[in-house]
């Protein structure tokens, strides 16, 4: 059965710094990957994904994620972090058995703080 | 961008009452989703659903709950009756069609509590 791995429930980052959120998933095959973000009272938001092809994908405002298929990983990544990047970041593939639904990490929160 | 609402935001009920669950999606949009997260645990695929009907269901689905979109109006999850393991954030989605059924847009989720 598929799942995903988010190993850091937490991640402080200076503002500036550089983040990385780290994301490791279980899947039969090649799978669709995802990533989506969580505003402070808001839903979930795509931040972008993976189907195929070269496997660095760029998002939204400055976010990038890598698929390496040997490492079983889709880490996101961001050179420079701003105080807006404050949220939960959640990892995700498609269910397997289903046509149309998605399974999450547990997610990741992102603290930024004064350099 | 698009905004999926939820109403409301908190429920309180007692066990064994009847709760509804309402979502507002993406006015062009065509497919809805229910996924639960228990706290401190990852969210979970529940149902979907396209053209007034059910098209896949977890197996989290339980008899006691039903979903339903009367009129183009709120998509909405009913329980009934509820049980204290319904204690959970519920979140609605929406997908513009089938192609790009994975990108889904989220509510900021209804928190349910059931004593």
């Amino acid at each position: 059965a598929q799942s995903v791995t988010q190993p850091d429930a937490r991640v402080t980052v200076s503002e500036g710094a550089s983040l990385q959120l780290r994301c490791k998933y279980s899947y039969s095959g090649t799978p669709y990957l995802f990533w989506y973000v969580q505003y402070p009272r808001q839903g979930l938001q795509l931040l972008l994904k993976y189907y195929s092809g070269d496997p660095v994908v760029q998002g939204v405002n400055g976010f990038e994620a890598e698929f390496i298929k040997s490492n079983s990983s889709f880490h996101l990544r961001k050179a420079s972090v701003h105080w807006s990047d404050s949220a939960v970041y959640f990892c995700a593939v498609p269910l397997t058995g289903f046509a149309s639904a998605l399974t999450f990490g547990s997610g990741t929160k992102v603290i930024p703080c004064l350099p | 961008g698009p905004k999926v609402l939820q109403i409301p935001s908190h429920q309180i009920i007692d066990m064994g009452q009847m709760v509804t669950l309402n979502c507002d999606p993406v006015s062009n949009h065509l497919y809805f989703y229910w996924y639960k997260q228990i706290l401190g645990q990852q969210m979970e695929f529940l149902v979907n659903f396209y053209n007034g009907k059910v098209m896949e269901k977890s197996k989290l689905f339980k008899d006691q709950f039903s979903v339903e979109r009367p009129d183009g109006s709120y998509f909405t999850l009913k329980i009934q009756p509820t049980a204290l393991e319904d204690s959970a954030v519920y979140f609605c989605a929406s997908s513009p069609d089938w192609g790009s059924s994975y990108e889904q847009y989220f509510g900021p989720g209804t928190r349910l509590t059931v004593l």
